[in-house]
């Protein structure tokens, strides 16, 4: 079946890094996602990863993709209070419709 | 330029009534879709259309009906309001079904009592 899996909760301190781990089950999943949602607002696109790809940087952000595994990871360098979010993986198996995860939700310790 | 917008932001509904949640999007794009999200649930789709006059279910689509007459509105419609339907929705359209962004409205709270 169709399934995105994600822990719920995670708390980084400032400054560290904060690794967010999804996975998924169905290889034919095109792109992968994450979004982001800030606290009374709708998600938005965080980056993607195509599924030829290994990793992608962008800034503070690095996406790992293991498809032997099915694996997907986010990396955010040097975590700031503004990255308090809940970031949600996502994939679109035969590009039919897009598959979310529960979320989870980062929390900054000071 | 809008992207998608819904309204209202907050409703409160007696067991019973009937709403319209309304959303609309300014980018031309064809695939809409109606989530809800409730606590430790994630998001879950409720119903989407791949373009006007086409819509169809998604995985919770019990008490919810919808309409897609143009490229822009996809209304949601509640029939007859449940507590079980207190939730968060939200609306996202795509320039096509399972295209790299989905863009999404900033939601409508909503509470049945």
């Amino acid at each position: 079946g169709e399934d995105v899996e994600q822990s719920l909760f995670l708390s980084v301190r400032e400054g560290d890094s904060s690794v967010i781990n999804c996975t998924y089950t169905d290889s034919s999943s095109t792109y992968l996602y994450w979004y982001k949602q800030e606290p009374g607002a709708g998600l938005q696109l965080l980056t993607y990863i195509f599924s030829n790809m290994d990793m992608k940087q962008d800034q503070r952000l690095t996406v790992l993709l293991n498809k032997k595994d099915k694996h997907l990871s986010l990396r955010i360098a040097d975590t700031q209070t503004g990255d308090s979010a809940i970031y949600f993986c996502a994939e679109t198996p035969l590009r039919r419709k897009i598959i979310f995860g529960k979320g989870t939700r980062l929390h900054i310790l000071p | 330029n809008a992207g998608v917008t819904q309204t209202p932001k907050f409703q409160v509904l007696k067991t019973g009534q009937s709403m319209t949640l309304q959303c609309a999007q300014d980018m031309n794009h064809e695939y809409m879709s109606w989530y809800r999200q409730d606590p430790g649930m994630g998001l879950r789709l409720i119903h989407y259309s791949v373009g006007a006059g086409i819509t169809d279910q998604g995985e919770v689509p019990n008490g919810y009906n919808v309409s897609r007459s143009t490229t822009e509105d996809f209304p949601l419609r509640l029939l007859s309001a449940a507590p079980s339907q207190t939730s968060v929705y939200f609306c996202a359209s795509s320039r096509t079904r399972g295209n790299t962004e989905a863009f999404f409205g900033q939601g409508t709270r909503l509470t049945v009592v």
